[in-house]
């Protein structure tokens, strides 16, 4: 069984719709949450950053976690073509720490 | 924002010879760096961490004889694919973590596409 499970999709949507993406992980010890999105052949670029359960918001991205059930996700609202990409999400036991990765959901936007 | 860059952004080379791959920041000293590999369609894989003038750490699995890393500044580290062969084709990406700062956070670089014909 993978550390951290992520459906890998591919996910199509209309533009303007909400987007809901997801993770689960095993290991209990993972403190620090992260997505990233990355378009295609470029790196990773961090989106959204948690510590422990809650949610957090910025602008159309909220990303929430629950430790009880292992489970975290990231709503993208108002979606634009441009949020077309492979959005990973990431976590680790801790800060500076060794970042285990889900295997990305590809998000197609449709204009 | 931090910048991170890796050079070359793509290389095609024949089984049996070395390429090097460089990783910098640009606006900041990375006192950890990170090597990852990613093959089409699936998730970053950490291949060894890298501390500033000590000696690479790598995950389970990983050759260190045939993936050598030196990070012999704070803003430069190289991964050098040694004898490569066509297995090692892949995507490799860097990322470094500014010392001092209480953050989790990693700045990737854009990768290096390696095809080895």
């Amino acid at each position: 069984q993978k550390e951290v499970e992520q459906d890998p999709g591919p996910l199509s949507v209309p533009e303007g719709a909400i987007v809901s993406l997801n993770c689960t992980y095993s290991n209990s010890a993972f403190q620090y949450f992260m997505w990233y999105r990355q378009y295609s052949r470029k790196g990773p670029e961090l989106l959204m950053y948690t510590y422990s359960s809650g949610n957090k918001e910025d602008g159309r991205f909220t990303a929430q976690v629950d430790k009880s059930s292992k489970y975290i996700s990231l709503f993208i609202r108002d979606s634009q073509p441009s949020d077309s990409a492979t959005y990973l999400c990431a976590m680790s036991r801790n800060q500076g720490g060794k970042l285990i990765f889900g295997q990305g959901t590809e998000l197609s936007v449709k204009p | 924002g931090a910048v991170v860059s890796q050079h070359p952004s793509w290389v095609i080379c024949k089984s049996g010879t070395s390429v090097k791959i460089e990783c910098r920041s640009l606006d900041f000293q990375a006192t950890t760096m990170f090597w990852y590999r990613q093959f089409p369609k699936q998730s970053l894989m950490l291949m060894a961490t890298s501390n500033e003038g000590s000696k690479a750490t790598y995950e389970q699995g990983v050759e260190k004889d045939k993936f050598l890393i030196n990070h012999a500044s704070l803003t430069l580290s190289t991964l050098t694919v040694t004898s490569a062969h066509p297995e090692d084709s892949s995507f490799y990406i860097c990322s470094a973590t500014p010392g001092g700062l209480a953050s989790n956070e990693q700045f990737f670089g854009p990768g290096t596409r390696l095809t080895v014909l």
